[in-house]
């Protein structure tokens, strides 16, 4: 079946602008996952959902983070007044489940963005 | 802090070496420790490992996790150029709220399998 997909595949932009970043996770996973990885670094979390709701986004930087899943399928990460230092490889990884059991993570491409 | 170090960082051999990547951890909740392999922007799953001394293999690739000694290693024998990717070591360590089971990854090893 189809796996993680996330778009767009690159962006470029100015500093101080506003970005969305999209991921689309596997059919019927319920728990997806927001990491960055800058160059030479292993991903970082950033934010969790389990359904609609996150549940644990101690893992965004600052307020200029924001991250959404309104129908618990569909997520979109927010950057506003981006900085230099924002860029990075954003990757999405959904689980198809959240209970406390290990579930394998499995990632999408990324998203890489330049902030210029 | 929770903590994921891999060594080397990078690592050059010759097609047909076996190679051996480490991870050591330290986290305050583990679960599970996994590996991932990178070839460009998506890092794709290999082995998760819950339990010491069970080595779990998959066609050349091998694994084995310590939890006493807190460290897992990754093998490759008989390696290929196509083996050539950022193998990446990932601690499974869930937050305060039940269920959540963010990763928390350490740097990478390099490898580069020269022809």
């Amino acid at each position: 079946g189809a796996g993680v997909s996330q778009t767009p595949s690159n962006k470029v932009t100015e500093k101080g602008k506003y970005v969305e970043l999209r991921c689309d996770p596997i059919s019927g996973h319920t728990a997806l996952y927001w990491y960055r990885q800058s160059l030479g670094q292993g991903p970082e979390f950033l934010i969790y959902f389990q359904g609609t709701g996150a549940a644990d986004d101690s893992g965004l930087p600052n307020d200029r983070f924001f991250a959404v899943r309104p129908e618990g399928s569909v997520s979109t990460l927010k950057i506003q007044r981006t900085e230099r230092g924002d860029s990075a490889v954003y990757l999405c990884a959904s689980s198809l489940t959240w209970t406390g059991s290990t579930d394998t993570q499995y990632f999408g491409p990324g998203t890489r963005l330049t902030v210029l | 802090e929770d903590k994921v170090v891999q060594s080397p960082l990078s690592l050059v051999v010759h097609e047909g070496d076996t190679v051996t990547l480490n991870c050591n951890y330290e986290v305050t909740n583990f679960r599970s420790l996994l590996w991932y392999k990178q070839e460009k922007k998506a890092p794709t799953f290999l082995f998760m490992l819950t339990s010491s001394g069970i080595e779990k293999k998959s066609g050349r690739l091998s694994s084995i996790l310590d939890k006493k000694e807190l460290f897992s290693i990754l093998n490759i024998t008989a390696t290929q150029t196509g083996d050539s990717a950022i193998y990446l070591c990932a601690v499974e360590a869930p937050s305060s709220i039940q269920g959540a089971q963010k990763l928390v990854f350490g740097q990478g090893t390099r490898l580069t399998i020269n022809p």
